[in-house]
């Protein structure tokens, strides 16, 4: 069964900094999709970013990016210039590319806390 | 980004009670979920429902019973639950319940069972 860990429960940036949320999954399949997800106060959910794994390029979204190494099976995700905003739980979640939603697997999250 | 509704937003029922929760969609989409979401544990997907059929159910107990009338709306009727069962409900929706499909959330019933 696949599996997708994210080690860092709590995670702090002071205001237009950087940070690195990490993101690890197990899988033995090679064609798949990565996502993250942000969900902030509000509890709704939001689609930050989307990584197709037998793409080379790693996904950016504005301020968002991603570090996708495949053979590591990491899938990390970078905020740059962080705003007030950005402040959520942030979800990584996994998809086999030949199944749906369906099979779509989520990590325990990240707390993401922005300093002012 | 809204365009899917889940009332009520909070719900407390004790475990003899009957209730259900409802999403509604205004995207066009033709695939429907229920998760649930604990205090550190993954999500856990429920059903899901593409085209009006439910197509996944993840041995979720019969206490939980979906409802998926049309395209656009999606019920999730709630009978003798146990407080174990007490945790924050989400639904979803995509444009299919198709490879790498976006998810579109609604804000969730919080739901306390006593």
């Amino acid at each position: 069964a696949q599996t997708v860990t994210q080690s860092q429960p709590e995670m702090s940036v002071q205001e237009a900094e950087t940070v690195t949320l990490s993101c690890t999954y197990d899988t033995s399949e090679s064609d798949y999709y990565l996502f993250w997800y942000k969900q902030p106060p509000s509890r709704q959910m939001i689609l930050v970013i989307r990584q197709e794994a037998y793409k080379q390029q790693n996904a950016t979204e504005n301020r968002f990016s991603v570090n996708f190494q495949k053979a590591a099976k990491s899938f990390s995700l970078k905020i740059s210039d962080s705003q007030l905003g950005d402040a959520a739980m942030y979800f990584c979640a996994y998809s086999r590319s030949n199944f749906g939603n369906e099979k779509l697997t989520f990590g325990t999250g990240t707390r993401l806390t922005i300093i002012p | 980004e809204t365009g899917v509704t889940q009332t009520p937003r909070h719900l407390v029922m004790g475990m003899t009670n009957k209730k259900s929760l409802k999403c509604e969609q205004h995207l066009g989409h033709n695939a429907m979920y229920w998760y649930k979401q604990s205090a550190k544990k993954p999500l856990e997907l429920m059903f899901v429902y593409s085209l009006e059929e439910r197509v996944e159910n993840n041995s979720v107990p019969s206490r939980f019973s979906p409802e998926c009338p049309n395209s656009s709306h999606l019920f999730l009727h709630l009978h003798t639950l146990q407080p174990e069962d007490s945790a924050l409900y989400l639904c979803a929706s995509s444009r299919r319940a198709g490879r790498g499909e976006k998810l579109f959330f609604g804000s969730g019933t919080q739901l306390s069972v006593l």
